[in-house]
């Protein structure tokens, strides 16, 4: 089973300012499989950007992702108000064929 | 506009069984996977499994093979979650997800369905 790491647990930053947030892979993940989402408080998750680094339609392009083999990159380039949330990576492949990453946290 | 709609809430006691469903609408509901994916309060996300309409071939997350059951009715483009036999731990709320055509990603997930197991 392939697990995913994210990095921190918690972001805290304010309006503006630039957001990193890491997704690690215990073993490779195809750039293809890579994924994503926004979920805030009382919503389903909402796709950002697929392929590692493919915006979903409607994304706005202060976001972006990056990275492959292991390690992967969610940018958010200035932060708005309304970006605070919880992130998840996602991976798609062998058995079982879909895990998330544990999430991490973007508070002001 | 595609459109994954969820079943309402639902109380349960332990022991009971519970159908929940996800009916799509705005594409072809045959032609994309669809996924059920968990989240128990204040918790991540946890992937179910995943079923094709066309013929519906369906596999599970090892965690969830045998404690749920993932079926579609074709015609009426909705999908199935089931219980057999519902545990306090089972509370949760879930959600369905369609995978993209052309990606392992889930690019529309239904409003969820929360499930609350409660003697």
């Amino acid at each position: 089973e392939i697990v995913l790491t994210q990095s921190p647990g918690t972001l805290s930053l304010s309006p503006g300012e630039r957001a990193t947030l890491s997704c690690r892979a215990s073993q490779s993940v195809s750039s293809n499989y890579l994924a994503w989402y926004q979920q805030k408080p009382g919503q389903a998750p909402r796709l950002l950007i697929y392929g590692a680094s493919s915006r979903a339609t409607g994304i706005p392009d202060r976001f972006s992702g990056s990275g492959s083999g292991t390690d992967f990159t969610l940018t958010i380039s200035r932060l708005e108000p309304e970006d605070f949330a919880v992130y998840y990576c996602q991976q798609y492949g062998s058995s079982p064929p879909c895990t998330f990453g544990q999430g991490t946290k973007l508070e002001i | 506009e595609v459109q994954l709609v969820q079943s309402g809430a639902e109380v349960k006691k332990p022991g009971e069984s519970l159908m929940i469903s996800c009916k799509g609408s705005g594409y072809s509901f045959i032609n994309y996977r669809i996924a059920w994916v968990r989240q128990m309060p204040g918790k991540g996300l946890e992937w179910m499994g995943i079923i094709y309409p066309g013929d519906s071939d369906t596999r599970y997350s090892p965690s969830f093979q045998g404690q749920v059951t993932i079926s579609v009715d074709k015609p009426i483009n909705t999908a199935y979650l089931q219980w057999n036999s519902l545990k306090a731990s089972d509370t949760a709320m879930y959600y369905c997800a369609r995978r993209s055509s052309f990606g392992y990603h889930f690019d529309y997930w239904g409003q969820g369905t929360l499930v609350t197991v409660s003697s």
